[in-house]
């Protein structure tokens, strides 16, 4: 069973940079799993920031951006906001039709 | 714009069965593939089902894969999910998301979700 590996939980001060990271219990993340990242506050329907690895969902501000670091895709966060203290999900196509989210980021901006 | 409208969730007993429906408006609906997530209480994003923007192709993790079958309906512009065998652990809101592009494997729109209990 294919497992998606995130931090369960990251601090970042306002203004500051952090990085969250997506990895695979099976080997190495690549552009061919269209890695994708998501926001999510309690209660709310999650929000698209991020997909196919690097590209910005329309609407979503430049201080979010992806890339594929070494083996695992990575989420950054430049200048954070208060309103960026939210979870964070990516999702990876594994092969042949199936998705898997990971466990999913708790960010705190204090 | 676009809109994604869950509804069908309620309280059901262990073993029992309940239909989703999400109500697309906003797009043609037939040029995209859809997909279904769920989320327990006070837990993770969960892909449940997918379905290819002609009907042609259903995808299903292990979790669910012989007890719940996605559909749609192109003239309604309604996508389903047909759950069976409901289990306490398929307790969650359940939401619809647009498969943006077939070529690409992202969700890029959701719905608010519907609430699903199993409960005896």
């Amino acid at each position: 069973q294919t497992v998606v590996t995130q931090e369960p939980s990251f601090s970042v001060s306002p203004g500051g940079t952090v990085t969250l990271t997506c990895g695979l219990s099976s080997g190495s993340v690549s552009t061919n799993n269209y890695p994708s990242w998501y926001q999510q506050t309690p209660g709310q329907a999650p929000r698209t920031l991020i997909y196919n690895t690097n590209t910005r969902s329309p609407g979503v501000p430049d201080r979010f951006s992806g890339s594929l670091p070494g083996n695992k895709a990575a989420l950054t966060i430049t200048g954070a906001q208060a309103d960026d203290e939210s979870d964070y999900y990516c999702l990876l196509y594994i092969h042949n039709g199936i998705w898997v989210f990971g466990g999913g980021t708790r960010l705190t901006v204090l | 714009q676009v809109q994604l409208v869950e509804s069908g969730g309620g309280v059901v007993q262990p073993g029992r069965s309940l239909r989703l429906s999400c109500a697309v408006s906003g797009y043609p609906f037939r040029e995209n593939g859809m997909h279904w997530v769920r989320q327990a209480p006070g837990k993770g994003l969960e892909w449940v089902a997918a379905i290819s923007h002609d009907g042609s192709d259903k995808f299903y993790p292990d979790s669910v894969k012989g007890r719940f079958t996605i559909s749609r309906d192109d003239s309604r512009n309604t996508l389903y999910l047909q759950m069976n065998s409901l289990k306490t652990e398929d307790t969650a809101v359940y939401h619809c998301s647009r498969w943006f592009g077939e070529g690409t494997k992202y969700m890029d729109v959701w719905g608010k979700g519907t609430t699903v209990t199993v409960s005896s």
